[in-house]
């Protein structure tokens, strides 16, 4: 199967600008999730999608926002890009249905979208 | 709030020798671990999941989870220069979803 992809790879934009960002899930999976990783802050969850349904978001202002498609296909949006934005943007899919549940835990990434904001 | 600690290395350890990476988390409910591998400039890698008290061997990969203690574990053994990365450790978030926290990582550098 191929892997979870996501477009674009790379961005540069400036502040107060914004940002769409896409990843489709490796084909059968459902559940999509979000994370930024920051040299500083590490790898931390933005929010997770199931049947176009927001099903967790972590702690991130109201600028960061996403959804999902009935193709499983999601995108994240950034709004009033500040400089602190600037991050490795991953998306991860699991939960490929008549899995056992255990297994629909297991998350793979994709390459990840480099941000950068000037 | 989940929180996920790890120390961040580096770690240090020869060629052929056994690498121990630890993890503790703070939520007792947790249920589902893992371990993910990243090399720099990559996104992480699923290498290891565990879900019940004991060991889980993976060729030369150990998980080693203690719900008491809330702690987890890595264990490489016969390590290898290709082994050098950033280990993470993570938690599910919620068991409602699959969204993960993770620890800021361990940088394992093995060196021949």
């Amino acid at each position: 199967k191929a892997g979870v992809t996501q477009t674009p790879r790379y961005l540069i934009k400036t502040r107060g600008q914004q940002v769409t960002l896409s990843c489709s899930p490796i084909s059968g999976h459902r559940s999509v999730s979000w994370y930024q990783q920051t040299p500083g802050q590490g790898l931390q969850f933005l929010f997770e999608y199931f049947s176009e349904t927001q099903r967790n978001k972590g702690n991130f202002p109201g600028r960061f926002s996403g959804r999902q498609f009935s193709n499983s296909r999601s995108e994240m949006n950034v709004s009033t890009l500040e400089l602190g934005d600037s991050a490795l943007y991953l998306c991860a899919s699991a939960g490929e249905a008549g899995e056992p549940t255990f297994r629909s835990y297991e998350q793979y990434f994709g390459p990840g979208t480099r941000l950068t904001v000037t | 709030q989940k929180e996920v600690e790890q120390n961040s290395g580096p770690l240090s350890v020869p060629e052929g020798a056994i690498a121990s990476l630890n993890c503790t988390y703070s939520d007792r409910g947790s249920q589902s671990f893992f371990w993910y591998r990243q090399y720099s400039g990559k996104s992480p890698e699923l290498i290891m999941s565990i879900y019940s008290n004991g060991d889980k061997e993976d060729g030369r990969f150990t998980a080693q989870l203690n719900k008491a203690s809330q702690y987890v574990s890595l264990l490489i053994r016969d390590s290898q220069p290709s082994d050098s990365a950033t280990y993470l450790c993570a938690v599910v978030f919620n068991q409602a979803g699959t969204a993960l926290i993770f620890g800021k990582g361990t940088t394992l550098s093995v060196s021949s």
